[in-house]
């Protein structure tokens, strides 16, 4: 069965470091992956999606994942975290099924330290 | 500005009662999506529509009901059925139901147990 793991719940960095949050799935083709973040008590917004092609994935505010097959990770990284990237950030994969089409990691929080 | 909104922002349910919570969409998306998110864990999907007087079930439907009897509207009745509905709740839309087609998010709504 398809799945998605994010296997920090919690990540505190400080202002102007860089980032990686983790991401590690389980899916026997192909996989369709995507981060999105969800600031406190709002909608979740997509910061990038990985169909095929370049492993290298440019998202927005300055985002960027990796696509490694061999290690079935989908790492989501920034050079250097700002106050507002501060919430909660969800790995998806895109799955084959009638029941849903997405299924979701549990999330990472990211705090900055000042 | 095309975009989802859901109300009410807080919802209170009182034992035995029936809520609902409303979801309305201008992004002419055909799809639309119900999610329950729970602290510390993923998005799960509760119903899905894929066209207007037609949804499906999703992996928590249980307690559950909709409908969708206009394209730019799903809202998702909350029964006296369902026993633990304290969450908060996700909308989302998108063009079709791919797996590779990024879903919209609404800015959730949530629900308090009296």
């Amino acid at each position: 069965a398809q799945s998605v793991t994010q296997p920090d719940i919690h990540i505190t960095v400080s202002e102007g470091a860089s980032l990686e949050l983790r991401c590690n799935y389980s899916y026997g083709a192909t996989p369709y992956l995507f981060w999105y973040v969800q600031s406190p008590g709002q909608g979740l917004q997509l910061l990038l999606k990985y169909f095929s092609g370049d492993t290298l994935v440019q998202g927005i505010k300055g985002f960027e994942a990796e696509f490694k097959r061999s290690q079935s990770s989908f790492n989501l990284r920034k050079p250097s975290v700002h106050w507002s990237d501060a919430a909660e950030y969800f790995c998806a994969v895109g799955r084959y099924s009638s029941a849903s089409k997405i299924i979701f990691g549990s999330g990472t929080r990211l705090s900055i330290r000042p | 500005d095309g975009g989802i909104t859901q109300s009410p922002k807080y919802l209170f349910r009182k034992e035995g009662q029936n809520v609902t919570l409303s979801c309305e969409q201008n992004l002419n998306h055909d799809a639309m999506y119900w999610y329950r998110q729970d602290p510390g864990q993923g998005l799960r999907l509760i119903y899905y529509s894929q066209i207007v007087n037609d949804f499906q079930k999703g992996d928590i439907a249980e307690g559950y009901s909709v409908s969708r009897e206009k394209k730019e509207s799903f809202p998702l009745t909350v029964t006296s059925a369902q026993k633990n509905p304290t969450a908060f709740y996700l909308c989302a839309s998108s063009s079709e139901t791919s797996r590779t087609e990024t879903q919209y998010f609404g800015p959730g709504t949530r629900l308090l147990v009296l």
